[in-house]
């Protein structure tokens, strides 16, 4: 199976400030026949389901913030918040989608101010 | 707009048998891949298994293969997670998300979770 690391596991930042969640995959999931990273974000405020932040490793979906933006390939990823508000309090999670066998995440970052 | 409603969730001697169900609805049920993915209390996101489009593939987490399996009734969009042989270590809240545009992609809508308890 292909194991996802993120770091850190935890995080303070202050209101306004960027925050950076990195993620590191086992294994390349980038995908060369289309050019496209399996790799999505996701956003748990406490009490609540997951959201989908992040889809191929950048794409933003529809909704979501311009404040958050994914970068990366292969192997490592970067999850960003340019400006952190006090909404984005919440554990993230990276996870891959490259293996159709499993579909593994991180073990999340929990995101304070 | 998108609905996912998991149900029959509960507290579970070990080693017996419960059925969650998740009903669909504000979609077209019969493209989308469907996973069931779980979380133990305090802990992270666990995938579980997912089903195809029309029930022809499933695969499981290693952690639950041959203890559980996956089903779906198109005709009743819903999705069902079957799990047999229930340990301690199954306790979680299990929610249900769809495939974002089909099969290989992210998870795009969760339910709000169903909580299993395995306890004598």
């Amino acid at each position: 199976d292909i194991v996802m690391t993120q770091s850190p596991d935890s995080l303070a930042v202050s209101l306004g400030e960027r925050a950076t969640i990195n993620c590191k995959s086992s294994q390349s999931v980038l995908y060369s026949s289309n050019n496209k990273n399996y790799l999505a974000w996701y956003q748990q405020r406490p009490g609540q389901s997951p959201k989908l932040l992040i889809y191929w490793a950048s794409l933003r979906k529809s909704g979501v913030p311009d404040r958050f933006s994914g970068s990366g390939s292969g192997t490592d990823f970067t999850l960003t918040i340019s400006s952190l508000q006090a909404e984005d309090v919440a554990v993230y999670y990276c996870q891959q989608y490259f293996s159709g066998l499993s579909y593994t995440f991180g073990q999340g970052t929990k995101l304070e101010i | 707009q998108v609905e996912l409603v998991e149900s029959g969730g509960g507290v579970v001697q070990p080693g017996r048998s419960l059925r969650l169900s998740c009903a669909a609805s504000g979609f077209t049920f019969n493209i989308y891949d469907m996973h069931w993915v779980r979380q133990a209390p305090g802990k992270g996101l666990e995938w579980v298994a997912v089903i195809s489009n029309d029930g022809s593939n499933k695969n499981f987490a290693d952690s639950v293969k041959g203890r559980f399996t996956i089903s779906r009734d198109n005709s009743k969009n819903t999705v069902y997670l079957q799990m047999n042989s229930l340990r301690a270590e199954d306790t979680a809240l299990y929610y249900c998300a769809k495939s974002y545009t089909g099969s290989y992609d992210a998870f795009d809508y969760w339910g709000q979770g169903t909580l299993v308890t395995v306890s004598s």
